[in-house]
């Protein structure tokens, strides 16, 4: 059964960077899959942030695209998200979530989600 | 950047009966593209639908898909006390990808 388990500070500075993790269990990170990352404002709907491919091609939401990295470390089977100047409008339970072939590409395993606040 | 609009906001309606919620999109869809979510509270959305009418893994026959172009519809036939609950559309075809606001089933 593939897990996916994020971690990273629940607290960041408003300015500063929000930098989360995303361990992959279960499913090689270099399997044929995209690997994302969604966020969920309190009480809001679901915002893509972006994906990565273990080859390390990535796409994001051109929204955030000035203020995002996604990478990949295949050693560790794991990718992550960097997010710079934030502001209290960053704050938001952020998710990862693998999309699959085999599910027609749709996001078809996702972590538990790991809230995030900005403030100082 | 394709925009999702779901319908209704919220849905009241009682074990047994029949849900059917919609989702338009701002311009035409490859419907191999579409999905459904379920979101429980504190839960992270759970995949049910996935090319606009193939049901996940795990997924009971109850819950179905349909639709093209720019409506697609997501049908519970006959609810059950565990289906109340927050249903998001997404398309995935056209970055960036996008998800509908959502439609809240409650119990009526």
């Amino acid at each position: 059964q593939v897990q996916l388990q994020e971690s990273g500070p629940g607290l960041v500075k408003p300015s500063g960077t929000l930098s989360l993790t995303c361990a992959v269990f279960g499913d090689s990170i270099t399997n044929s899959n995209w690997w994302n990352w969604v966020r969920q404002s309190p009480g809001k709907g679901l915002e893509w942030i972006g994906e990565i491919y273990h080859s390390g091609s990535t796409n994001y939401n051109p929204s955030l695209k000035s203020r995002v990295i996604i990478s990949v470390d295949k050693s560790k089977n794991q990718f992550s998200l960097k997010l710079t100047s934030v502001t209290a409008a960053d704050t938001a339970v952020y998710y990862c979530a693998r999309d699959t072939p085999r599910n027609g590409d749709a996001f078809d395993t996702w972590g538990q989600g790991t809230m995030v606040t900005v403030s100082s | 950047e394709i925009v999702l609009t779901q319908s209704p906001g919220t849905l009241s309606l009682s074990p047994g009966e029949r849900a059917t919620l919609s989702c338009r999109a701002s311009q035409s869809l490859s419907s191999s593209k579409v999905a459904w979510y379920q979101q429980r509270p504190g839960q992270p959305p759970r995949l049910l639908m996935f090319g606009a009418s193939s049901r996940a893994t795990g997924i009971p026959d109850r819950f179905s898909g349909s639709g093209y172009g720019t409506d697609f519809t997501l049908t519970i036939s006959r609810l059950e006390p565990e289906d109340f609950a927050v249903y998001y559309c997404q398309q995935y075809g056209s970055s960036p990808y996008s998800f509908g606001q959502g439609t809240k089933l409650e119990i009526k």
